[in-house]
């Protein structure tokens, strides 16, 4: 029963598509968040809510927009993806936005 | 400067040594610390939260320094299984929610 889940793992695309990426997770967490980790694995924040609540919202293009409908949900939809946009993208959660964050299994990105 | 700082290795470690590495974090304010340990093409996983009097964690030591502002992670009695990526995460209080990662220190434990 996996706590941090997302969906999908593996995403190939072409330039100038649009695609989403689903998170949930089932820990009771208020807070979630989304990182991204490029090909030098450096893991960098992007997106935080709380209480679906946006709190944290880096200098990410406005061509990612998060979306929590829920507190255990919080989707990223990417529109005219392009090259630079292929990462692994980490959707996380925490009890409040000071505790230790669980992290779901990736989602590799692959823009061709 | 990066606001989280680590070696990134690798450390090379015959099995049933001693390793330690450090990460220095830049702001003062910083309140929380832990140590994040990545397979490769896996996620992150919390490996230890760091606490302001040092705790340890079975064969896992982890110290905070704060005059120095650094954080250190020791591993006794390397197993094979120890062969990861040792992420360091600091957060401040004035950005609560934003967890900030070093680049990570790759440890290999050899046979």
């Amino acid at each position: 029963d996996t706590a941090v889940s997302q969906t999908p793992k593996y995403l190939v695309t072409q330039m100038g598509n649009d695609k989403s990426i689903k998170c949930e997770q089932n820990l009771g967490h208020d807070t979630m968040y989304w990182y991204k980790q490029d090909s030098k694995k450096f893991l960098k924040i992007m997106f935080s809510y709380n209480n679906k609540e946006l709190i944290i919202n880096e200098t990410v293009p406005n061509r990612f927009s998060p979306k929590s409908p829920d507190k255990a949900h919080l989707n990223l939809h990417i529109n005219s993806l392009e090259l630079g946009d292929s990462a692994v993208y980490f959707c996380a959660s925490s009890r409040r936005a000071m505790g230790e964050a669980f992290f779901g299994q990736g989602t590799r990105l692959t823009v061709v | 400067r990066k606001e989280v700082e680590q070696d990134p290795g690798p450390f090379n470690v015959p099995e049933g040594a001693t390793v330690a590495f450090n990460c220095t974090y830049s702001n003062s304010a910083s309140q929380s610390f832990f140590w994040y340990r990545q397979d490769c093409r896996k996620e992150p996983k919390l490996l230890m939260s760091v606490y302001s009097s040092g705790n340890e964690d079975g064969r896992f030591t982890a110290q905070l320094n704060r005059a120095s502002q650094y954080i250190s992670l020791l591993i006794r009695d390397s197993k094979l299984s120890d062969s990861a990526t040792y992420l360091c995460v600091v957060m401040t209080t004035d950005s609560w929610g934003k967890f900030q990662f070093g680049a990570g220190t790759q440890v290999v434990v050899t046979p």
